[in-house]
């Protein structure tokens, strides 16, 4: 079965602190697929990346970066210099099960509220 | 290109009553997914129509929801009669045919469900 824990549900932040946001996932598939997406207070779930479990380099993107450690099964992300926009809940997801036609669903983590506060 | 779009964004009904929620995919998008997030818990599936066929209906809870997806365009999830636990967000995610460059699931802003 496959399983995502996002331990933290809540977590403030002052601005320009740094943030890391922790995931651990369960899975038996020798390949799969890590995401993240923030849901922001208008509610959407924004993409926000996709890793696959062949490329274990981090990943950065702005003040963003992805910290992938298959040894832990752990796919933590951390926001560098926090800002009050990056206020949200992230969800933290795996692909899978198989939901057929080529498609799967995704398993999700509970979500971490982040608060950063001016 | 317009996203993913929800109606309503959040309706309020009492125990007994039906509601349906719509969600409209992205143009040319043929997989369409439900998932339900019940507050402070995971978000989980629900199902997956590929165009106007139920690929996969394994995590719909019981037969009081009813999904649709006439035409292979926009889809409806009917429940009724509604019960106090089946408040909770309802999203809806579509994405392209199957294909490891398109398959990224692209969220609506989700129905606020409240059952009361």
């Amino acid at each position: 079965a496959q399983k995502v824990t996002q331990a933290q549900t809540e977590i403030s932040v002052v601005e320009k602190e740094d943030v890391t946001l922790d995931c651990v996932y369960e899975t038996r598939d020798t390949t799969y697929y890590l995401f993240w997406y923030k849901q922001p207070p208008s509610g959407e779930l924004v993409f926000l990346i996709r890793r696959n479990s062949f490329d274990e380099q981090n990943e950065i993107s702005g003040r963003y970066s992805w910290n992938f450690q298959k040894s832990t099964s752990s796919f933590n992300f951390t926001i560098t210099a926090s800002q009050v926009v990056d206020s949200a809940v992230y969800f933290c997801a795996l692909r899978g099960p198989y939901s057929g036609a080529g498609s799967y669903q995704l398993t999700f983590g509970k979500g971490t509220k982040l608060s950063v506060i001016p | 290109e317009a996203g993913v779009t929800q109606f309503p964004s959040h309706s309020v009904i009492e125990k007994g009553q039906t509601v349906t929620l719509r969600c409209d995919p992205i143009s040319g998008h043929d997989n369409l997914y439900w998932y339900r997030r019940v507050m402070g818990k995971e978000i989980k599936f629900l199902l997956h129509f590929v165009k106007e066929s139920k690929q996969d209906e394994s995590g719909m809870p019981n037969n009081r929801f009813l999904a649709e997806r006439t035409g292979g365009t926009y889809s409806t999830l009917k429940v009724q009669p509604a019960e106090l636990e089946d408040s909770g967000v309802y999203f809806c995610a579509s994405s392209r045919q199957a294909g490891l460059a398109f398959w990224e699931q692209y969220f609506g802003p989700g129905t606020r469900l409240t059952v009361t």
